[in-house]
Parts: C-alpha cells; sequence; structure tokens
C-alpha cells in the first residue's frame, strides 16, 4: 500500500500569509496527487488534481506543484475563508487511493 | 447542478447491518466511477469501496472487504452500500463522492453532504 504523509499536521497563520503544505508517498506517484480542503462539519472540497491542475471554481491563489514522492499546495495569500483541514490523496493506486492524515490551517 | 445527497445513517448495534443510499442528481450518473469515503469522529479520511459506471469493476479497502457490499442502480441514479457485521470501528460519517476520470487516475470533483454511522451497543 501506498502510505501517504504530511507536514506540518498543523499550522497557525495570518491572513494574507504565504502557506505551504508538504505530502510526501512512500512511492512515487508520477503526478497523481490531489489536494483537497474539508471545513468543519463539511464535505471535502476538491482544489488541485494531477499535482497541479486547479479545479474549476477554486481560486488562483491556489497553486501545486511537484511530482515522483514529493509535492506541495501553496496559498499565496491566505484569506479568512482558507482556514481549513487540507488533505492530499494519491490516485496513482486508483481506485483504491489513500489520503494524507490532513494539515490543519488555523488563525494565528 | 450537480448533488449527490446520502441517507441511510444512524445507530447499530455492533455486529449488526446497515445500507447507506445515495441520491444522485444534476448529472449523467450511468456515466461515472462512484465512491464511498467514510471519516471516523476526529480522524481523516478513508476510501473505503468504489464501483464503475456499469458495475463491471468493484473494489473495497481491506478493512471493509467481506463485510461491505457496494452497487448502484443506474435507472434510479442511487448509489449504495450494504453494511454487514458492523464495529465499532465503522463509525464514521459516510461520504459518496463521484469519480473523474483522467489520465489512467481519477480524482473525486463532488461529495455528498455525508450521513453518519454509530456503531455502539
Amino acid at each position: 500500500d501506498i502510505q501517504m504523509t504530511q507536514s506540518p499536521s498543523s499550522l497557525s497563520a495570518s491572513v494574507g500569509d504565504r502557506v505551504t503544505i508538504t505530502c510526501r508517498a512512500s512511492q512515487s506517484i508520477s503526478s497523481y496527487l490531489n489536494w483537497y480542503q474539508q471545513k468543519p462539519g463539511k464535505a471535502p472540497k476538491l482544489l488541485i488534481y494531477a499535482a497541479s491542475s486547479l479545479q474549476s471554481g477554486v481560486p488562483s491563489r491556489f497553486s501545486g506543484s511537484g511530482s515522483g514522492t514529493d509535492f506541495t499546495l501553496t496559498i499565496s495569500s491566505l484569506q479568512p475563508e482558507d482556514f481549513a483541514t487540507y488533505y492530499c490523496q494519491q490516485s496513482y493506486s486508483t481506485p483504491m487511493v489513500t489520503f494524507g492524515p490532513g494539515t490543519k490551517v488555523d488563525i494565528k | 447542478e450537480v448533488q449527490l445527497v446520502e441517507s441511510g445513517g444512524g445507530l447499530v448495534k455492533p455486529g449488526g447491518s446497515l445500507r447507506l443510499s445515495c441520491a444522485a442528481s444534476g448529472f449523467t450518473f450511468s456515466s461515472y466511477s462512484m465512491n464511498w469515503v467514510r471519516q471516523a469522529p476526529g480522524k481523516g479520511l478513508e476510501w473505503v469501496s468504489s464501483i464503475s459506471s456499469s458495475s463491471s469493476y468493484i473494489y473495497y479497502a481491506d478493512s471493509v472487504k467481506g463485510r461491505f457490499t457496494i452497487s448502484r442502480d443506474n435507472a434510479k441514479n442511487s448509489l449504495y452500500l450494504q453494511m454487514n457485521s458492523l464495529r465499532a470501528e465503522d463509525t464514521a460519517v459516510y461520504y459518496c463522492a463521484r469519480e473523474i476520470d483522467y489520465d489512467s487516475s481519477g480524482f473525486l470533483d463532488y461529495w455528498g453532504q455525508g450521513t453518519l454511522v454509530t456503531v455502539s451497543s
């Protein structure tokens, strides 16, 4: 099974900050990496697919990069509505996908 | 507008059964693979099961294999998850999600609001 890790597990940031979240796979997954945002009590929302493709309707301040085993999600200027938990997900072994443990972004 | 609405969750005793449903609308349901993903209270996301558009391909996580059965009715635009031999560790919010096939892989672009399953005596 492909294991996913994320760092940090949580972070505190201010509105306007640049935020970077890292995701690492236990083996190479090419660019088969997706990112989701989840707010408390809500369903996850797709942000980025195939490592760097922005899902329709998602603000351009979100971006993704990486390939192989190391990936990043960057929020260029954190907005109040961005405080949430972010999950990476490998789809290399689709449909048996696995998610990272999540990174919680809260207000400093 | 794409909508996925889960139902059927509730409180069940260990060893019991429950059947979840997911009603889809706003898209051609029969053209998409569908998934169930769960989230235990305060925990992360765990993929549970997947079914292809025509039900030809079905997959399960090891944690539910042999106990859960995924199915769909394309005429009714509905997805199901039959859960048997439930355990305390199956307690979670269960989400249905639409899968987009992309470059020999896929991603989950729409999710329902979830239905809570609680397994407790």
